[in-house]
């Protein structure tokens, strides 16, 4: 991908399962976001964290930053199945164009 | 609606052929990025607009690719004789500030 791995690429859980997904990335950053996306058309804002940051919430996700590694993770727990979607996560670059990983599909089951 | 828009929701062409699509931003917004996800190829910026400045063009694949934004506003990104493997999703997405961006439902194109 143009900014780096995303693993699992694919993740398939149970309902009140958590699901954690992870980002590597190859350049500095101020701050890097996850994005969500449905069916394949318009994504979603979830979480900013910036360089400064290690951890941030927000509801039931949690991001993790290490900027030694240039790694992210982010974690939703007790997941519905309504979380199926694809989780991408950005950073950016310049301009503030966002540059991708390549993302995991999250698959939640019932 | 107070989102980003785009139109055609869906486009299906013939090869050589060239095609216009379009979004118009959130109100307000004056950054203004146009990307494309494709499956080989995964999420791309293409273009992004800033105001009245030049626009950064850096992502463009090829020079049958051009976009512009007609008063700050409303962006048009035009293919000429397209190819097969310009099939792709092209977004469009519109940011205040460098936080966030603001994504609209994408225009899938298929080129036969």
């Amino acid at each position: 991908s143009q900014q780096g791995e995303e693993d699992p690429q694919a993740l398939s859980i149970q309902e009140g399962e958590n699901a954690t997904m992870n980002c590597s990335y190859k350049t500095s950053i101020n701050n890097l976001q996850w994005y969500r996306q449905n069916s394949g058309r318009g994504l979603v804002h979830l979480i900013l964290i910036r360089s400064n940051e290690r951890e941030k919430h927000s509801g039931r996700l949690r991001v993790t930053l290490d900027t030694s590694k240039k790694s992210s993770s982010l974690l939703i727990t007790a997941s519905r199945a309504a979380d199926t979607a694809s989780y991408f996560c950005a950073t950016v670059g310049g301009y503030n164009k966002l540059i991708f990983g390549a993302g995991t599909r999250l698959a939640v089951h019932p | 609606g107070a989102g980003v828009s785009q139109s055609p929701s869906n486009k299906v062409t013939e090869k050589g052929k060239d095609v216009e699509l379009r979004c118009d931003p959130i109100s307000g917004h004056t950054a203004l990025y146009w990307y494309r996800q494709s499956l080989g190829q995964g999420l791309e910026f293409l273009i992004y607009f800033q105001g009245n400045s030049a626009p950064d063009k850096s992502g463009l694949p090829s020079d049958r690719f051009s976009a512009e934004r007609t008063g700050g506003s409303v962006s048009t990104l035009t293919i000429q004789r397209t190819q097969q493997e310009d099939s792709a999703v092209y977004l469009c997405a519109s940011s205040a500030d460098i936080t966030r961006q603001f994504f609209g439902p994408g225009t899938r194109l298929t080129v036969l």
